[in-house]
């Protein structure tokens, strides 16, 4: 199965709101509201920022959030932060607890 | 606070074995699934393997059913991951991370561990 399609990158300024999507298909992200978003910084672990499509866990800041409409999910940051300059995937369940990621998005804060 | 701990990474041959762990602490490890997520170098996150809490259930990406094995020794806090017949496409950093209950999001991971590097070349 085919990992989930992520813009390879997107770019903003600070303060400035940016989107990235995740397109997958009916079997995954069109099927289930289980799709979560992870940040990455370069040589750390994921971090955990949306699960089930647009549910924040404690400690997330509010400035994150998602959404899905079909079989793309998106992730919005609002007023961009040089911290958030990191890579971000997206991962969804398909079957039988199988899981997908997206390829993953550099984000660059400009 | 919920730490994972991964080890028993390394160099290893094509067709080759390796053992991987995972300690964990801060939770009780066997109330919880746990997951195995590799990353290739500079490439993205790739579901591996998953374990439910008792150990019963087992789940498998396709590349590596029938060549990894998922265990976990609640008794010890442990999650294990063997692996035999290595190729030279396994190569990459596992992460050991938990999955949260399901009233908090079963299907995604909330904690990471640090990774393991394994490294499969003759």
């Amino acid at each position: 199965q085919s990992a989930l399609t992520q813009p390879a990158s997107v770019s903003g300024s600070p303060g400035q709101s940016i989107t990235i999507s995740c397109t997958g298909t009916s079997s995954d992200v069109g099927a289930y509201n289980h799709v979560s978003w992870y940040q990455q910084h370069p040589g750390n672990a994921p971090k955990r920022m949306i699960y089930d499509v647009s549910n924040r866990p404690s400690g997330v800041s509010s400035r994150f959030s998602g959404s899905k409409s079909g079989n793309t999910a998106s992730l919005t940051i609002s007023g961009l932060q040089a911290e958030d300059e990191a890579d971000y995937y997206c991962c969804s369940y398909t079957r039988i607890d199988t899981l997908i990621f997206g390829g993953g998005t550099k984000l660059t804060v400009l | 606070e919920v730490q994972l701990s991964e080890s028993g990474g390394g160099l290893v041959q094509p067709g080759g074995s390796l053992r991987l762990s995972c300690a964990a602490s801060g939770f009780t490890f066997s109330s919880y699934g746990m997951s195995w997520v590799r990353q290739a170098p500079g490439k993205g996150l790739e579901w591996v393997s998953t374990i439910k809490d008792s150990g019963v259930n087992t789940y498998y990406t396709e590349s590596v059913k029938g060549r990894f094995t998922v265990s976990r020794d609640n008794s010890k806090n442990t999650l294990y991951l063997q692996m035999d017949s290595l190729r030279a496409e396994d190569t990459a950093v596992y992460f050991c991370a938990r999955r949260p209950p399901y009233t908090s999001g079963w299907y995604s991971f909330d904690y990471w561990g640090q990774g393991a590097l394994v490294t499969v070349s003759s």
